[in-house]
C-alpha cells in the first residue's frame, strides 16, 4: 500500500516569498491532516479536513496560511507571505476516521527554511 | 483546547534496560492517547495506543498505561534496543479530533 506523498521534500525560500506544498493522502482515507513541526518540538496541527470539508482551523494562521482539498483527495498548503518563524517540517496525514482505528499515517514531510 | 506535557525531554538508557516516558493531558473529555516514534528525516510512525476505557495495553516489548483519574499515561519500553532510539512523542484527542502533540522524548539506547 502506498504511503502519503508529499512534495517538495525541501525547500529554501526569502521572507515574505510564498511558497506551497502538496500532499496526497493513502487512498480511501477520508480524514487528511496539516501539521507545521518546529524543530525540537511535537507537531502542531493547522487545519483538519473530512474528506473536503474543514474539520478544525483553529490554529492555522489565517492571514498568511491557506489550505484547499479539491475533491476530497490531495491537498495544498500555501503559504503567502512568509517569515522568518514559519521555518519549520510541514507534515501531512491521513486517516480512516473509523471508530475501530485512531491511527495517522503521516508522510516524511517537507522542510521550509525560511531567510 | 488540550495541552499535553511529556518527560523527560531526553532519555538515555543501557541495551537491555528499560525506559519510561510520561505524559498528562489537560481536557478530562479526550479519550484517545496514541504514541508515535519518529526517526530522523522520516514522519511519525504510530507504535501503540490506547482508549479511555482501557488502563493498559501492552504489545511486545512495549507497554501503554492509563490513569484517566490523574490525566496521565505512560509509554513503557522492555529490554531496549539500538534501534528503539528515535523521538518519541505521546498525544491526546476526543474521538480522533484535534490530536495535541506533546513537545517530544528523545531516547537513546546506548550499546
Amino acid at each position: 500500500e502506498a504511503g502519503v506523498a508529499q512534495s517538495p521534500r525541501y525547500k529554501i525560500i526569502e521572507k515574505r516569498q510564498s511558497v506551497a506544498f502538496w500532499c496526497n493522502p493513502i487512498s480511501g482515507h477520508a480524514t487528511l491532516y496539516w501539521y507545521q513541526q518546529i524543530l525540537g518540538q511535537g507537531p502542531k496541527l493547522l487545519i483538519q479536513f473530512q474528506n473536503n470539508g474543514v474539520v478544525d482551523d483553529s490554529q492555522l494562521p489565517k492571514d498568511r496560511f491557506s489550505a484547499e482539498r479539491l475533491k476530497g483527495v490531495d491537498s495544498t498548503l500555501k503559504i503567502q507571505p512568509a517569515k522568518l518563524e514559519d521555518s519549520a517540517v510541514y507534515l501531512c496525514a491521513s486517516s480512516l476516521r473509523d471508530r475501530v482505528s485512531g491511527e495517522l499515517f503521516f508522510g516524511e514531510g517537507s522542510r521550509l527554511t525560511v531567510l | 483546547g488540550e495541552n499535553v506535557e511529556q518527560h523527560p525531554s531526553t532519555l538515555s538508557v543501557q541495551e537491555g534496560d528499560s525506559a519510561v516516558i510520561k505524559c498528562t493531558y489537560s481536557d478530562s473529555a479526550s479519550n484517545y492517547f496514541p504514541w508515535y516514534k519518529q526517526e530522523l528525516g522520516k514522519g511519525p510512525q504510530l507504535i501503540i495506543d490506547i482508549r479511555s476505557n482501557v488502563g493498559e495495553k501492552k504489545d511486545q516489548r512495549i507497554a501503554v498505561t492509563l490513569n484517566k483519574t490523574a490525566k496521565h499515561f505512560s509509554l513503557h519500553i522492555t529490554e531496549t534496543q539500538p534501534e528503539d532510539s528515535a523521538v518519541y512523542f505521546c498525544a491526546a484527542s476526543i474521538s480522533n479530533n484535534d490530536m495535541r502533540f506533546g513537545a517530544g522524548t528523545r531516547l537513546t539506547v546506548k550499546p
